[in-house]
């Protein structure tokens, strides 16, 4: 299994222009999260999805979208990228299948994002 | 909302032991997660607690006292690859997601 990765590793937006961030998890997860990680700070959640078709918002969703039309994939969407979405962008899954239990979150590798 | 307090930087010998303190308030606890993640790396699950006491999984062991608020990871017979970052996670409420605090920098020099 490669678990969760991400496309690309690194990438430099000028203000205003639009990207997609690729996420892809083969273990048959039901949920997926996005988080973003500034210098110094912890990962806050932008969005997560608990399904195929089903996706909500975290702590900072502003600027940001998403879709889930597969269990696999659950691209993130920049529209119109600003200085502050320069971040490193972390993808991660869990089961989904404890009945609401907490569980483990296995990470992708990570986006680096650079808007100039 | 959750409030996850973590010391900002450590540092230590290598071959020392060296324990990460993490403090959070919340309502409704669930469970509290210890990530590690290295310079440039994704976070890799280390630990887990939902019930009081003391977790031991080789040379790390994560301990909780939800009376308290308290967690701490203990890393024994440190070792120069330890250096890192630890991060303290929180789930609480009803939400299964874990909220994560800002991470503890640990260093550990020869």
């Amino acid at each position: 299994n490669a678990g969760v990765t991400q496309t690309p590793k690194f990438r430099i937006l000028k203000i205003g222009q639009s990207m997609t961030l690729q996420c892809t998890q083969d273990m048959n997860h039901n949920y997926m999260y996005w988080y973003r990680q500034d210098p110094g700070m912890g990962l806050k959640l932008i969005y997560y999805s608990v399904g195929a078709g089903i996706t909500d918002k975290g702590e900072v969703p502003n600027g940001y979208n998403v879709s889930r039309s597969t269990t696999e994939d659950f691209p993130l969407r920049l529209e119109l990228a600003a200085p502050s979405q320069t971040s490193v962008y972390f993808c991660a899954s869990s089961s989904g299948t404890s009945g609401g239990a907490v569980e483990t979150q296995y990470f992708g590798p990570g986006t680096r994002l650079l808007v100039l | 909302g959750q409030n996850i307090d973590q010391p900002t930087e450590m540092t230590a010998t290598e071959g020392a032991i060296v324990q990460i303190n993490c403090t959070y308030q919340t309502s409704g606890f669930n469970g509290l997660f210890w990530y590690q993640q290295h310079a440039g790396e994704a976070p890799t699950f280390l630990s887990y607690n939902v019930l009081d006491g003391l977790e031991e999984k080789g040379r790390f062991s994560s301990f909780l006292s939800r009376s308290k608020g308290y967690s701490y990871l203990l890393l024994k017979e440190l070792q120069m690859k330890d250096s890192a970052s630890y991060l303290c996670a929180v789930s609480s409420g009803g939400s299964y997601i874990p909220t994560f605090g800002r991470g503890t920098s640990l260093i550990v020099h020869p």
